[in-house]
């Protein structure tokens, strides 16, 4: 079957614009996660979703950024305002029980 | 608070010979997973091998083997036959067993394979 998808590829935006980033879980998944890779580093969580709600938001950085996932099924990350420090590589995975399965990431490039 | 630890930055192994990457980790907790992961240029995360933290019997997967000792709090891979498809980023990570949490990850090590 499908696996997990993500959308864009890349996405190269000027610093202070507003981004979304958008995951497509394997269908049935009921957990979703974010996590974002800087260069020469393991991916670092961001949050997690059990369904519809935010089930951890621990890893969130600041306010600029928020996730969504009102179907429980695909989910939206919003980066408001954002900095070159933002630049990285952000990861969806999604999970039925215990094991995460991972999309392809989309590259974000602040200039 | 939990620290996967990847001491190797850089591996090199020939083709159809064998390499271990090495991982330790540290909590304080009795019930995790534990998972190797390989990332090759595509950037995609690909599963290779997962341990429960409750088995003793080490997992394996193919040409993939992992020693876990848990006393140690070490899991290595082990990578029999070397294939130039294995040429990769290969990361460590921990899941807390008590929830459905996320995975903490180590810096990863760099695999190439010599033809």
């Amino acid at each position: 079957g499908a696996g997990v998808s993500q959308t864009p590829s890349n996405k190269v935006t000027e610093k202070g614009k507003y981004v979304e980033l958008r995951c497509d879980p394997i269908s049935g998944h009921t957990a979703l996660y974010w996590y974002r890779q800087s260069l020469g580093q393991g991916p670092e969580f961001l949050i997690y979703f059990q369904g519809t709600g935010a089930a951890d938001d621990s890893g969130l950085p600041n306010d600029r950024f928020f996730a969504v996932r009102p179907e429980g099924s695909v989910s939206t990350l919003k980066i408001q305002r954002t900095e070159r420090g933002d630049s990285a590589v952000y990861l969806c995975a999604s999970s039925p029980v215990r094991t995460q399965y991972f999309g392809p990431g989309t590259r974000l490039t602040v200039l | 608070a939990q620290t996967v630890t990847q001491s190797q930055p850089e591996m090199s192994v020939q083709e159809a010979e064998t390499v271990t990457l090495s991982c330790t980790y540290d909590t304080s907790e009795s019930d995790y997973y534990l998972f190797w992961y390989k990332q090759p240029p595509s950037r995609q995360m690909i599963l290779v091998i997962r341990q429960e933290a409750y088995k003793q019997q080490n997992a394996t997967e193919n040409r993939f083997s992992v020693n876990f000792q848990k006393a140690a709090k070490s899991f290595s891979l082990k990578i029999s036959d070397s294939q130039l498809g294995d040429a990769a980023m290969y990361f460590c990570a921990y899941n807390y067993g008590g929830s459905q949490g996320n995975l903490i990850f180590g810096k990863g090590t760099k695999l190439s394979v010599k033809p």
